[in-house]
């Protein structure tokens, strides 16, 4: 069975300063990737995703996410962060066997920009 | 603008009360599901479906209760509700395929007393 991993619950962080969001995962079958942002109360909204081809994957606001096969891990990352960055942070995998078998979240990272 | 409606926002019941959360995308996603939000847990899912009149479980579905008699709402209820079930709640929704990632609604606070 699929599960995900998200090493930090919570990740202070100086503002302009570079941060890392660690993912791991594990699964048996070829994978969609995927991470998701959550702003304070407000819902879930997709930051980016992995399908296949290339392994880096880059957000609109940024942020930027490498797939790793052999490591399994989807870790994401931002040279420099914003006060708005400020947010919940959710990894996210799919088994590609069916297609529509449930998508898997992990337990989420707190991201907290320090002015 | 298109998207996934959640109501209500907030909703307070008392142990045994029963009622339906809503939920009501206009984007014509065969794929639906409802998942509930609790600290250091991420999201775990409670049902989903696949298209008009076919749903089934997720991880979590005692005490929750689905249908789906149209594509476009997906309507959520608590036969008798427990405070366990004090949550945020969120709907979702996506083409079959999942490649476009999921649409989420705003969430539903449920606090049972």
């Amino acid at each position: 069975a699929q599960s995900v991993t998200q090493l930090d619950s919570q990740v202070p962080v100086f503002e302009e300063a570079p941060v890392e969001l660690r993912c791991n995962y594990s699964s048996s079958v070829s994978v969609y990737l995927f991470w998701y942002v959550q702003y304070p109360n407000q819902g879930l909204q997709l930051l980016l995703k992995y399908l296949s081809g290339s392994t880096l994957v880059k957000s609109i606001n940024g942020f930027e996410a490498e797939f790793n096969k052999s490591q399994t891990s989807f870790h994401l990352r931002k040279p420099s962060v914003h006060i708005s960055d400020t947010a919940e942070y959710f990894c996210a995998v799919s088994e590609r066997k069916t297609s529509y078998d449930k998508v898997i979240f992990g337990p989420g990272t707190s991201l907290s920009v320090i002015p | 603008n298109a998207g996934v409606t959640q109501t209500p926002k907030f909703q307070v019941l008392k142990t045994g009360q029963s009622m339906t959360l809503q939920c009501a995308q206009d984007m014509n996603h065969e794929y639906m599901s409802w998942y509930r939000q609790d600290p250091g847990m991420g999201l775990r899912l409670i049902h989903y479906s696949v298209g008009a009149g076919i749903t089934d479980q997720g991880e979590v579905p005692n005490g929750y209760n689905v249908s789906r008699s149209t594509t476009e709402d997906f309507p959520l209820r608590l036969l008798s509700a427990a405070p366990s079930q004090t949550s945020v709640y969120f709907c979702a929704s996506s083409y079959l395929g999942r490649e476009d990632g999921y649409t989420f609604g705003s969430g539903t606070r449920l606090t049972v007393v």
